[in-house]
């Protein structure tokens, strides 16, 4: 079964250092992803990405993030300058919902520790 | 606005009994509603997901969840659990708009008996 795979799986990086996550989704998928679970907490969405462009964005998604889908298949988060609070797990998913009743699939996730 | 409650933090069974984890919505229409489970470390693994027809839904490993229009509820319930199924269960909805974004549930942590 196709499955979404996130890289790294473990991130550790300085404060105010950029930070690059990778997803490469379900090859069939249109509808990206990017979700955050900070330790203990429930997991709260980040971004949606659909036909190229950002479909919605939650308040945490602020001009720090952004989202790219540069070559087809890869599709990134990009934190610019992180945050003591960044650290969290990073849950990228995609699904073709909305064209036939499909759910989400996830990845395995990302876990960014801000040091 | 759309909202998922989990009224359980943490719920503990014995090995082989059943296992009810609860679930409330709120939405203005149909939902359509999915229970995903995560074990340590891992990502979230669908367990089943409700759209429409049949209120009673069976998923993997065995998990089943009943939809109820009038109690706003998708409860997940499974007879016999496994000491494999200790993990986070995860109740979410899906708001039908541009995004069609996932609203979690704050999770309810299963732990199994011996």
């Amino acid at each position: 079964e196709p499955e979404v795979t996130q890289t790294p799986s473990h991130q550790v990086t300085q404060m105010g250092q950029e930070v690059i996550l990778r997803c490469v989704p379900i090859s069939n998928h249109l509808y990206f992803y990017w979700y955050r679970q900070i330790l203990g907490q429930k997991v709260e969405f980040l971004v949606s990405f659909y036909n190229n462009e950002i479909s919605e964005k939650s308040e945490i998604f602020d001009d720090q993030f952004s989202v790219e889908r540069p070559d087809g298949s890869n599709f990134t988060l990009k934190i610019r300058s992180t945050k003591l609070e960044d650290s969290a797990m990073y849950f990228c998913a995609s699904s073709t919902l909305g064209q036939d009743n499909q759910p989400q699939h996830f990845g395995d996730g990302t876990r960014l520790s801000i040091l | 606005a759309q909202s998922v409650t989990q009224p359980d933090i943490h719920i503990t069974v014995s090995e082989g009994a059943s296992l009810e984890l609860r679930c409330n919505y709120s939405y203005g229409a149909t939902p359509y509603l999915f229970w995903y489970v995560q074990s340590p470390g891992q990502g979230l693994q669908l367990l089943l997901k409700y759209f429409s027809g049949d209120t009673l839904v069976q998923g993997i490993k065995g998990f089943e969840a009943e939809f109820k229009r009038s109690q706003s509820s998708f409860n997940l319930r499974k007879p016999s659990v496994h000491w494999s199924d200790a993990a986070e269960y995860f109740c979410a909805v899906v708001k039908m708009d541009s995004s069609y974004k996932l609203i979690f549930g704050s999770g309810t942590r299963l732990l199994v008996r011996p």
